[in-house]
């Protein structure tokens, strides 16, 4: 167990939809990583943030948004779903920003689009 | 950008044998940071072993080693005394120093048979 906690577990909508993933990162964590793994396109960054504030971006769609707490969890946004929308998320924490880093992944969320 | 690729897609070992993964990476920097990342049926994200490149001395985690060869751009993963709990998907990553995510190969599968 990485201390990283994403719900839900598994997520199905259909085209059209708006969902929205949660992610906990590990205490003491400050930084929170999305990415997104999909069979045609394999494991992409998408965004990054640090202590409340966006940090990178990556391939995140317009579609997608995301946004950290004061409490530090984080959530991802994914609207106007698309078929090929469908993929395992992951978020990712880590202690810091800036330097190196190890990031702890969460168990992910899959999502199906129909 | 960083690219990074892992040649085997699938490989396959049997139990108490060893076997090496390799992976390489495209980059212009100087100082980074170098993962094995394994993938389980249960889709959790788990870190293997990790490398700084700054360090000529290669990283070693219990039965997990990497072979760096930083000229080259390589950075192969050996496991020892193989087991079945090692059956994953195993990935490469690559992280610059001042950069902040993971730029993940497109991962090898590995099944260790009895």
């Amino acid at each position: 167990d990485s201390g990283v906690t994403q719900t839900p577990k598994h997520l199905i909508t259909a085209t059209g939809q708006r969902v929205t993933l949660r992610c906990s990162p590990r205490s003491g964590d400050l930084s929170v990583y999305w990415y997104q793994q999909s069979l045609d396109q394999g494991l992409q960054f998408l965004i990054q943030y640090y202590n409340g504030e966006e940090r990178a971006k990556g391939n995140i769609l317009e579609r997608f948004s995301a946004q950290q707490f004061p409490d530090l969890h984080s959530e991802l946004n994914l609207s106007s779903l698309e078929l090929g929308d469908s993929a395992l998320y992951f978020c990712a924490s880590a202690r810091s920003a800036g330097e190196w880093e190890t990031q702890y992944f969460g168990p992910g969320t899959r999502l199906l689009v129909l | 950008a960083q690219t990074v690729t892992q040649s085997q897609p699938e490989m396959s070992v049997q139990e108490a044998e060893t076997v090496t993964l390799s992976c390489t990476y495209d980059t212009s920097e100087n100082n980074y940071y170098l993962f094995w990342y394994k993938q389980p049926p249960s889709r959790q994200m788990i870190l293997v072993i990790r490398q700084e490149a700054y360090k000529q001395q290669n990283a070693t985690e219990n039965r997990f080693s990497v072979n760096f060869q930083k000229a080259a751009k390589s950075f192969s993963l050996k496991i020892s005394d193989s087991q079945l709990g090692d059956t994953a998907m195993y990935f490469c990553a690559f992280m610059k120093v001042s950069g902040y995510a993971l730029n993940f190969g497109k991962g090898t599968s590995l099944l260790v048979t009895p």
